[in-house]
């Protein structure tokens, strides 16, 4: 089974700033099988990114995917306040899905 | 508008039964898997498995085999989640998910179960 560790756990940054999240996997994923989700407290989670760099639909495009392999990025090119949120990632392999334990994207 | 709609919060105590359920509408029903996820309080996503309403093809995570039972009903675009014997740990917000590609697009809004004595 696939681990995905992110980093950092917690993120402190200022709206207006810009933020990378991290997924590392234990083993190679597809580019394909990769996703990103955004998560409010209260809130179920919502598709971010699919494909590893696939923006969902209405999903503004300071959110961006990229990576390959093991290592794969969130970037958020300038925050808004409705960007603090808990992040997830997620990955397919062998019939089995994963998640990542989350970054939490605090504000400074 | 896809909407996945999950039944209502509930409280059971240890060993009772329960079957929560997921309906789908605004989508056709059968071509699309739906999964469960956990998320116990405070912590992050678990994936149970996953169901195809078309022919109730099922997968489970090894953590969730035999734990849980998914079904599904596709004559009412309904899948299903239930356990037999809850335990305390069991504690949750279960939510149900639609799987396009190998990702989920939609969520439930969840339906959180409660086990104490």
């Amino acid at each position: 089974e696939i681990v995905l560790t992110q980093s950092p756990g917690t993120l402190s940054l200022s709206p207006g700033e810009g933020a990378t999240l991290s997924c590392r996997a234990s083993q190679s994923v597809s580019s394909t099988y990769l996703a990103w989700y955004q998560q409010k407290p209260g809130q179920a989670p919502r598709l971010l990114i699919y494909d590893a760099s696939s923006r969902a639909t209405g999903i503004p495009d300071r959110f961006s995917g990229s990576g390959s392999g093991t290592d794969f990025t969130l970037t958020i090119s300038r925050l808004e306040p409705e960007d603090f949120a808990v992040y997830y990632c997620q990955q397919y392999d062998s019939s089995l899905y994963t998640f990542g334990q989350g970054t939490k994207l605090e504000i400074k | 508008e896809v909407q996945l709609v999950q039944s209502g919060a509930e409280v059971k105590k240890p060993g009772e039964s329960l079957k929560i359920s997921c309906k789908g509408s605004g989508y056709s029903f059968t071509n699309y898997w739906i999964g469960w996820v956990r998320q116990m309080p405070g912590k992050g996503l678990e994936w149970m498995g996953i169901i195809s309403p078309g022919n109730s093809d099922t997968r489970y995570s090894p953590s969730f085999q035999g734990q849980v039972t998914i079904s599904a009903d596709k004559s009412i675009s309904t899948a299903y989640l239930q356990w037999s014997s809850l335990k305390a740990s069991d504690t949750a917000m279960y939510y149900c998910v639609r799987r396009p590609g190998r990702y989920f697009d939609y969520w439930g809004q969840g339906t959180l179960v409660t086990v104490s004595s």
